[in-house]
């Protein structure tokens, strides 16, 4: 693969209950980012890390979502009181760093579907 | 502000036949980069090419090739002797200055056999 797992692949969620969506990459990759993709859609930046620190937010939609990487490695995106228009395929993609010339590597994405 | 827009939504082709695929940017970025990403039906997306806005040469992969053109802000693929294994949806996207990838909407291709 392309060096990233996520889990769950696949989660249905009733509105407003919470959730939380996993992803792992391989180790030396010091950047990671999220980005959500509807059904036939591009995927569109949510936010990224440098190691630990959150670098860029501002693709979060709203205050409900909130992502976190706290020992720089691992990270969790969190969605709470889930709305229908959260129903998407949530990517999660690791980098060698931040700048722009390196290319991103995606992970098989989390499905989410809001009932 | 940046975007991208790959105005075909679909294309069908029956196999051998050349296809290209049409991307066009919009950055006021003076140093970006362009990248093509394939999603094949099993969801991953799948890096193909990466390019940087000073080097304009042309760059061939095997049945791949991509045309990038800075005077008309596009960045072309095209897949020579295409094969059903081709099928999938291909994303057109850029990295400027703040390191988020915009992606294009995303190209459908069919190769039929």
């Amino acid at each position: 693969g392309a060096g990233v797992s996520q889990s769950p692949r696949y989660k249905v969620a009733k509105r407003g209950q919470d959730v939380a969506l996993r992803c792992d990459p391989i180790s030396g990759h010091v950047s990671l980012f999220w980005y959500q993709q509807a059904l036939g859609q591009g995927p569109e930046f949510l936010t990224y890390f440098q190691n630990e620190a959150q670098l860029d937010k501002s693709g979060l939609p709203s205050d409900r979502f909130f992502a976190e990487r706290p020992e720089g490695s691992v990270s969790t995106l969190k969605i709470q009181r889930t709305q229908q228009e959260d129903s998407a395929v949530y990517l999660c993609a690791r980098s060698l760093g931040v700048a722009t010339i390196y290319e991103q590597y995606f992970g098989p994405g989390t499905r989410l579907t809001v009932t | 502000a940046q975007k991208v827009t790959q105005a075909q939504t679909e294309i069908s082709v029956v196999e051998k036949e050349d296809v290209t695929l049409d991307c066009v940017y919009e950055t006021r970025d003076t140093t970006y980069y362009l990248f093509w990403y394939k999603q094949p039906p099993s969801g991953e997306l799948v890096f193909l090419i990466r390019r940087n806005s000073f080097d304009e040469q042309n760059e061939i992969s095997g049945r791949y090739s991509w045309n990038f053109q800075k005077s008309t802000s596009s960045f072309n693929f095209t897949i020579t002797a295409s094969q059903v294994v081709d099928s999938a949806v291909y994303f057109c996207a850029l990295n400027g200055a703040n390191s988020k990838l915009t992606f294009g909407k995303g190209i459908t291709l069919s190769v039929r056999p």
